[in-house]
Formats: C-alpha cells, sequence, structure tokens
C-alpha cells in the first residue's frame, strides 16, 4: 500500500498561470515532507520542504502548504514557466531520517507557452 | 566539487550475471542511500548507510547487497541479477538529517 500518493500523474498549465501538484500521504508518523524536481536523465533535485510543525513555506515562487488533518500537501508554483516543466515527486519521512525518504509516483508538469 | 557521481550510466545484464553500482560524493556527507526507480511507481529505498561500516536495508532490499568502507563510497551490488531488477537507479547522500543530493542516475537492463 503507497504510503505517499500523487493521483494526478500529468498537468498541463498555461504560462503564467499557477500551477498546482498536491500530495496525499496516509502515514502520521510523516513529520517532514519535501518536493523533487526531475528532468529526464538527470537525478531528482531538491526544490523545498515543510516540517509538520508549519503549515505553509515559500521560497520564491514555490509555496508548499500542508493540511495535517487532512494528511495533504500541495504545492504551488506561480508564475508558472516552461521550464518548470519536469516531473515532480513528492517525498515524506521523519524529521531526523531524511536520508530514508518514501516517494510518490510523481506528477508530470508540462507548462505550454 | 562533482557532487554525487554515479557509474555506469548504462548497463545491460544477463540473467544471473552479477555487477556493482558505484556511488560515490566529494561533499563528506555521512548519509548515503540508494533507490530505484520504476514506472509509475516513484522512487523506492533499496538501502542507506549512516556513515562508513553502518548500513541497514530499506523498502525493497531484496536482491542486493551493499557496503561502506569509506565516507566517500556506497556500492549496490547484484549478486545475481533477474529481469525484475531492471529499472533506474539513483545514489544519493546528505549530511545528517538534511536535504539528500542525488546523482544522475544508471539505468539497468537485466535480459
Amino acid at each position: 500500500d503507497q504510503q505517499v500518493k500523487q493521483n494526478s500523474p500529468s498537468l498541463s498549465v498555461q504560462e503564467g498561470r499557477i500551477s498546482i501538484l498536491n500530495c496525499d500521504y496516509t502515514n502520521s508518523m510523516f513529520d517532514y515532507f519535501l518536493w523533487y524536481k526531475k528532468y529526464p536523465a538527470e537525478g531528482p533535485t531538491f526544490l523545498i520542504s515543510i516540517s509538520s510543525i508549519k503549515d505553509k513555506n515559500e521560497d520564491g515562487r514555490f509555496t508548499v502548504f500542508l493540511n495535517k488533518s487532512a494528511k495533504h500537501l500541495s504545492l504551488h508554483i506561480v508564475p508558472s514557466q516552461p521550464g518548470d516543466s519536469a516531473v515532480y515527486f513528492c517525498a515524506a519521512s521523519g524529521v531526523d531520517s531524511s536520508y530514508k525518504l518514501i516517494f510518490g509516483s510523481g506528477t508530470r508538469l508540462l507548462v505550454r507557452p | 566539487n562533482a557532487g554525487v557521481t554515479q557509474t555506469p550510466k548504462f548497463q545491460v545484464l544477463k540473467t544471473g550475471q552479477s555487477m556493482t553500482l558505484q556511488c560515490a560524493q566529494d561533499m563528506n556527507h555521512e548519509y548515503m542511500s540508494w533507490y530505484r526507480q520504476d514506472p509509475g511507481m516513484g522512487l523506492r529505498l533499496i538501502h542507506y548507510s549512516v556513515g562508513a561500516g553502518i548500513t541497514d536495508q530499506g523498502e525493497v532490499p531484496n536482491g542486493y547487497n551493499v557496503s561502506r568502507s569509506t565516507t566517500e563510497d556506497f556500492p549496490l551490488r547484484l549478486l545475481s541479477a533477474a529481469p525484475s531488477q531492471t529499472s533506474v537507479y539513483f545514489c544519493a547522500s546528505s549530511r545528517g538529517a538534511d536535504t539528500q543530493y542525488f546523482g544522475p542516475g544508471t539505468r539497468l537492463t537485466v535480459l
């Protein structure tokens, strides 16, 4: 049973608009959440993270929201740019064990010019 | 500073063959991990190490061995390759319980 789920395999958004990527988790022991971005033929690169003591974290155009009661997090990208087109993975772990990540299956984002 | 390097980039094996996937990092990170990525399944943790001489199993350890004799290197061994081990393998490292940095991956095909 998948502990971290990304139910949308793909998302297409117009350049300049907002992209919203969603992630759900089932394990209430998770208290640290990350988003990674992956281009083809490259390894994942870290994008943004949030710990369970917060409900929002911002870094430039990227914002992650955490709803612990719903076991749901989302990544907002605004404004979206064509260079954001990639696969985005949600991942979770204990806050002291982020070297043991549980990943979702990924969402492929396409930003149309 | 090369970060995390992996060799080879591509490998084709026959069922039953053995091989070692190499991973090295030059950031003096204590923590290193191996993941595999399969279509529609994201990345799954195979083995990890919290320091030289210390390794432990992740979600999908069967069929793989690891060792960590130095801080820099964390090789992954397939003793008898099976078609189910066809996948893309990623090595990652981090300083403590911090953000992981991933290598570029090794694409393995087992015939």
